[in-house]
């Protein structure tokens, strides 16, 4: 079993639509939770924290679920630019040398 | 303008013929690492470094070698390429304090090993 895992997609989201989609962790000692946003052919970006009281910014919801151990993305009011790939990273209570492990990946395309 | 910058973006070269690709980072981060990106197996930690001098293995260190004699630079190496390390690669680097998620990567190198 993977450490991280994503459903990779694709989600076909219609623009003004709400989607929300899950990371599950296997490691129960996992400290810190992150999504962040890669456009195709370009580098990974932080696009935000998970708090454990979940956290809002602008349309997008973060939700940590520890007892379950997964981490979910939700996007409202989708807008065609939130096409992306989103990627879930978590990070071990002192994982050696600060390592975040990467989820594969979760494919959104948004259609007018 | 805070960046990571990696060298050469995109690479075409043959089985065995050592080449470095090259990252440097202007914000005076002491944590580095370097990944490879490949369909369905998402980001893999190749090799990281937590200050100048220290280096360490990620979890596909095999067939790669890395430096960290400056904090700002931080090259990837492969003395033998082979086709199964045509990848998308990314360097990345963050501050250790304070200890955020926040990586910073580098727009990528895509290497094809034939």
């Amino acid at each position: 079993r993977k450490e991280v895992e994503q459903d990779p997609g694709p989600f076909n989201v219609p623009e003004g639509a709400t989607v929300a989609f899950n990371c599950t962790y296997s490691n129960s000692a996992s400290q810190s939770f992150f999504w962040y946003r890669q456009d195709c052919r370009k580098e990974p970006k932080l696009l935000m924290s998970v708090y454990s009281s979940g956290n809002e910014d602008g349309r997008f919801t973060a939700q940590l679920n520890r007892a379950s151990q997964y981490i979910s993305l939700l996007i409202r009011d989708s807008k065609l630019s939130d096409s992306a790939t989103y990627l879930c990273a978590v990070r071990e209570i002192k994982a050696a040398g600060n390592k975040l492990t990467f989820g594969g990946g979760t494919r959104v395309l948004v259609k007018p | 303008e805070a960046q990571v910058t990696q060298n050469p973006r995109y690479l075409i070269t043959v089985t065995g013929k050592k080449l470095t690709v090259t990252c440097s980072q202007n914000m005076n981060h002491e944590y580095m690492s370097w990944y490879r990106q490949d369909p369905g197996l998402g980001l893999r930690q190749i090799y990281y470094s937590m200050n100048v001098e220290v280096t360490d293995k990620g979890d596909v260190p095999e067939g790669y070698k890395v430096s960290r004699k400056e904090k700002r630079n931080f090259p990837l190496i492969l003395e033998s390429p082979s086709p199964n390390q045509t990848s998308l690669y990314f360097c990345a680097s963050k501050a250790t304090s304070p200890n955020t998620g926040e990586l910073f990567f580098g727009e990528g190198s895509r290497l094809t090993v034939l």
